[in-house]
């Protein structure tokens, strides 16, 4: 069974609009984590927001916030405000088991390529 | 992906090469990781170190060797490329005890004909 699962493979969303990319896990373990990473057009890897699974409320980072649904396993991204700089590929992923115990791997889903039209 | 480096950005390889792939940092993280991303398939951790001086398998082992013998850099090898390592390989750190994020280098495209 697929640990991550993001069953969007494209979206395409007007400018200034909200947008949700969806993900769903998959793991047995009380511990765990989620990140959202942003890949564009050059290649990088850039993190955008961090859920720990014990975590009471959901996470924020500025326009980005995650919908974490603990009993439905899952961990929605929230885009606020789209801009056209967020059209990007996004990945969600998953660290099993406690942070800073030596388990740091993770494990992606496929992406999300999503794509902000003017 | 400030205080990553990976070298060298892309490479043509011939079937049956060796290559080393180069992952240097200057952050002082005690774990790095090595991804290969494949279209379709996402990012996949080929080996990882928690600290210099070890070295774990990751999903995606086999072919590909790695050492760790200082904290700051963390080479990974093919002995003898085939053509499905052709990829894009990512060089990720991450400080253990302080945050949960790992951070990515810029990558290498690799392709082997």
């Amino acid at each position: 069974a697929q640990k991550i699962t993001q069953t969007q493979p494209g979206m395409f969303v007007q400018e200034k609009e909200a947008v949700t990319l969806d993900c769903t896990y998959d793991t047995s373990d009380p511990s765990y984590g989620l990140f959202w990473y942003k890949q564009p057009s050059s290649g990088e890897m850039i993190f955008l927001i961090y859920q720990g699974s014990y975590d009471q409320q959901n996470a924020t980072e500025g326009r980005y916030s995650l919908n974490f649904q603990k009993a439905r396993k899952s961990a929605n991204l929230v885009i606020s405000a789209s801009q056209l700089g967020d059209s990007a590929m996004y990945f969600c992923a998953m660290r099993e088991g406690p942070a800073n115990f030596g388990n740091e791997k993770l494990t992606f889903g496929t992406g999300t390529r999503l794509t902000i039209i003017p | 992906t400030a205080g990553i480096t990976q070298a060298p950005t892309s490479q043509i390889l011939a079937a049956g090469r060796s290559m080393t792939l180069r992952c240097t940092q200057d952050m002082r993280h005690n774990a790095m990781y090595w991804y290969r991303q494949d279209l379709g398939l996402g990012l996949r951790l080929i080996h990882y170190s928690n600290t210099a001086g070890t070295t774990g398998k990751g999903e995606v082992p086999d072919g590909y060797s790695v050492s760790r013998a200082n904290t700051d850099d963390f080479p990974l090898t093919l002995a003898s490329a085939v053509p499905s390592q052709t990829s894009v390989y990512f060089c990720a750190t991450k400080l253990l005890w302080d945050t949960d994020t790992q951070y990515f280098g810029p990558g290498t495209r690799l392709t082997v004909l």
